[in-house]
């Protein structure tokens, strides 16, 4: 079945700055590349999504970049604010969806 | 809409005792999913269903059993509880397929002694 790797598992950046993680994937048939926001305590929460026929998507501060060749994607967070601090798993979907292990991120102020 | 709900919140078992989980959702979605979380493991698929009726097993399904008889409302049964199954369970769903965006109930906490 599909393995996700997701990387780094904890991101601690300055209020302001980018951060930046990146997940790979096993199955190249895999056509759907979703990033969820779980903050402590709470639901996982879609954020932004990417389809195997795109290369990039932008959400404001949120950018997605998927390389399909590589079979890796990555979650681009520009200007990040305190808020922004949670837990983000990426996933790939092919016949399921598998989850990758997720990042902590934390934003100082 | 109260979206994606679970029962109970948290729950404390002991081994060899069975308890069922219940998710109700009331967005008409046709496909409903029990995961499960862990520290350091993401989330794991325990079973599926893509419709009233019809139940699919996941990465995880060892131990656990489900039920959709009702389109809103997906089960998940434990017959024989184990320590290993202690865990967060969300129960999820989505609209069509599971490649669009999955709707997460608030999450139970299990543990189990």
């Amino acid at each position: 079945g599909e393995n996700v790797e997701q990387h780094p598992s904890t991101l601690s950046v300055q209020e302001g700055d980018s951060a930046v993680i990146k997940c790979t994937y096993s199955d190249s048939a895999s056509n759907y590349f979703p990033w969820y926001k779980q903050e402590l305590g709470k639901r996982p929460q879609l954020i932004i999504d990417i389809r195997s026929n795109v290369g990039e998507k932008k959400d404001q501060r949120i950018a997605v970049t998927l390389n399909k060749t590589a079979k890796h994607f990555s979650l681009h967070i520009t200007e990040t604010q305190p808020e922004d601090s949670a837990v983000y798993f990426c996933a790939a979907f092919y016949n399921d969806m598998r989850f990758g292990a997720g990042t902590r991120l934390t934003v100082k102020p | 809409n109260a979206g994606v709900t679970q029962t109970p919140k948290f729950r404390v078992l002991k081994t060899g005792q069975s308890m069922t989980l219940l998710c109700a959702q009331d967005m008409n979605h046709e496909y409903m999913y029990w995961y499960r979380q862990d520290p350091g493991m993401g989330l794991r698929l325990i079973h599926y269903s893509v419709g009233e009726g019809t139940t699919a097993k996941g990465e995880v399904p060892d131990g656990y059993n489900v039920s959709r008889l009702k389109k809103q409302n997906f089960l998940l049964g434990l017959e024989s509880a184990a320590p290993s199954q202690t865990s967060v369970y969300f129960c999820a769903s989505t609209l069509a397929g599971q490649a669009y965006e999955q709707y997460f109930g608030p999450g139970t906490r299990l543990t189990v002694t």
